[in-house]
């Protein structure tokens, strides 16, 4: 069965240090695989995707992601934490099969920074 | 540009009442997906159309919920009669249709629903 695991139900840094949130996931071929940020009350935020090429994929707000396919790993990291990065992170992948591109999501890391 | 628009923003409701939500998304956007997020879970598709045909319903309680993408643009999340366990976030999304697939999708606010 296809899934995304995020270990960790939450995550906690002081401000300034470097913060991981981790996923893996079970999926056949060579999906796609997203990051996603939820603030409270509000949909999910687009952070950053990798489809392919190099490992190491920058996004929104400073975050990047390292892909590690022989872990079917997709972590993700920022390299000085800031208390308004606090939020609810997902990883979801996209199998890509048969041409429609439906999202799996992990069940989310919460991420809280503190001062 | 402007986002994924979503109505209501909250809904509480009885069980065996219906429900509607409604979702326009970003404009050209040909494909649009329901989720439903359960509290403490990651969204969880529902159905996803490209243009106003449905392409996967495959996780839809198809004799609850029952969804349209009339004109290929707006589209309307219907549930009837609705149970305490469909207490949820439903969330619309809206992508682009390449070939690859490797369109992102945007999320709207969604619609807190809440079954008494």
């Amino acid at each position: 069965a296809q899934s995304v695991a995020q270990p960790e139900d939450q995550v906690n840094v002081a401000e300034g240090n470097p913060l991981t949130v981790k996923c893996t996931y079970s999926v056949s071929g060579n999906p796609y695989l997203f990051w996603y940020v939820q603030y409270p009350n509000r949909g999910l935020q687009f952070l950053l995707k990798y489809i392919t090429g190099d490992n190491l994929v920058k996004g929104s707000y400073g975050f990047e992601a390292e892909f590690n396919k022989s872990q079917t790993s997709f972590h993700l990291k920022k390299p000085s934490a800031l208390v308004s990065d606090s939020a609810l992170y997902f990883c979801a992948v996209s199998p890509f099969s048969g041409g429609y591109n439906k999202l799996i999501f992990g069940a989310g890391t919460r991420l809280a920074v503190h001062p | 540009e402007a986002g994924v628009a979503q109505s209501p923003r909250y809904k509480i409701i009885e069980k065996r009442q219906s429900v509607a939500f409604w979702c326009n998304p970003i404009s050209g956007h040909a494909t649009l997906y329901w989720y439903q997020q359960i509290l403490g879970q990651g969204p969880k598709l529902l159905i996803q159309f490209q243009n106003n045909g449905v392409v996967d319903d495959s996780q839809l309680p198809k004799d609850r919920f029952s969804a349209e993408r009339l004109k290929g643009v707006d589209s309307t999340l219907k549930i009837q009669p609705a149970k305490l366990e469909d207490s949820a976030v439903y969330l619309c999304a809206s992508s682009g249709t390449s070939p690859q697939g490797t369109d992102t999708q945007y999320f709207g606010p969604g619609t807190r629903l809440t079954v008494l």
